[in-house]
């Protein structure tokens, strides 16, 4: 089993709809969470952390549930710039280690 | 501030020379760099974790004396691709991070390797 499991998607989704990823992690040891954001053929960036009450950053909000070992991302009114890889990641206790998810493809139509 | 370079971005090769890739922390310290490599649609794989003035740790499957790593001071960790072939064809990737904040880490641009 992969320790950090995403849809691949693709995701087509048309502009200002609202979009969701899911992704389940496998290491219950696991300590921090983020989402990152990867445009095609350029370096991940972190898009939030993830926290267990939940976060909200604008039109992105972020839920951590630790005992399903799940976490999600919510993208409301989305944007044609929203378009990319959403890159689920997670930290394990006890090292700066990160591990990545295979990614969620979006593609925002017009 | 938090901005990581690489050089080069982009690099074409013959098959058993080696490639030298630089990863420089432009304004802060890097307790600590990370070199990933990643294959097209596939997720970022950790190769090696690497601290300033010790050896570099590397992953399960790594080979270390084809992947060189050095880490000669807080801002500059580098990776060389030795007796490179064509599967080593990649984007790699390096990250640091400044100890701050646990689990966040700044990336590079990214090389892009193409070993023909």
């Amino acid at each position: 089993r992969k320790e950090v499991e995403q849809d691949p998607g693709p995701f087509n989704v048309p502009e200002g709809a609202t979009v969701a990823f899911n992704c389940t992690y496998s290491n219950s040891a696991s300590q921090s969470f983020f989402w990152y954001r990867q445009d095609c053929r350029k370096e991940p960036k972190l898009l939030m952390s993830v926290y267990s009450s939940g976060n909200e950053d604008g039109r992105f909000t972020a839920q951590l549930n630790r005992a399903s070992q799940y976490i999600s991302l919510l993208i409301r009114d989305s944007k044609l710039s929203d378009s990319a890889t959403y890159l689920c990641v997670v930290n394990n206790f006890g090292n700066e280690k990160l591990t990545f998810g295979t990614g969620t493809r979006l593609t925002i139509i017009p | 501030g938090a901005v990581v370079s690489q050089h080069p971005s982009r690099v074409i090769c013959k098959s058993g020379t080696s490639v030298k890739i630089e990863c420089r922390s432009l304004d802060f310290q890097a307790t600590t760099m990370f070199w990933y490599r990643q294959f097209p649609k596939k997720s970022l794989m950790l190769m090696a974790t690497s601290n300033e003035g010790s050896k570099a740790t590397y992953e399960q499957g790594v080979e270390k004396d084809k992947f060189l790593i050095n880490h000669a001071s807080l801002t500059l960790s580098t990776l060389t691709v030795t007796s490179a072939h064509p599967e080593d064809s990649s984007f790699y990737i390096c990250s640091a991070t400044s100890g701050r904040l646990v689990g966040e880490q700044f990336f590079g641009p990214g090389t892009r390797l193409t070993v023909l």
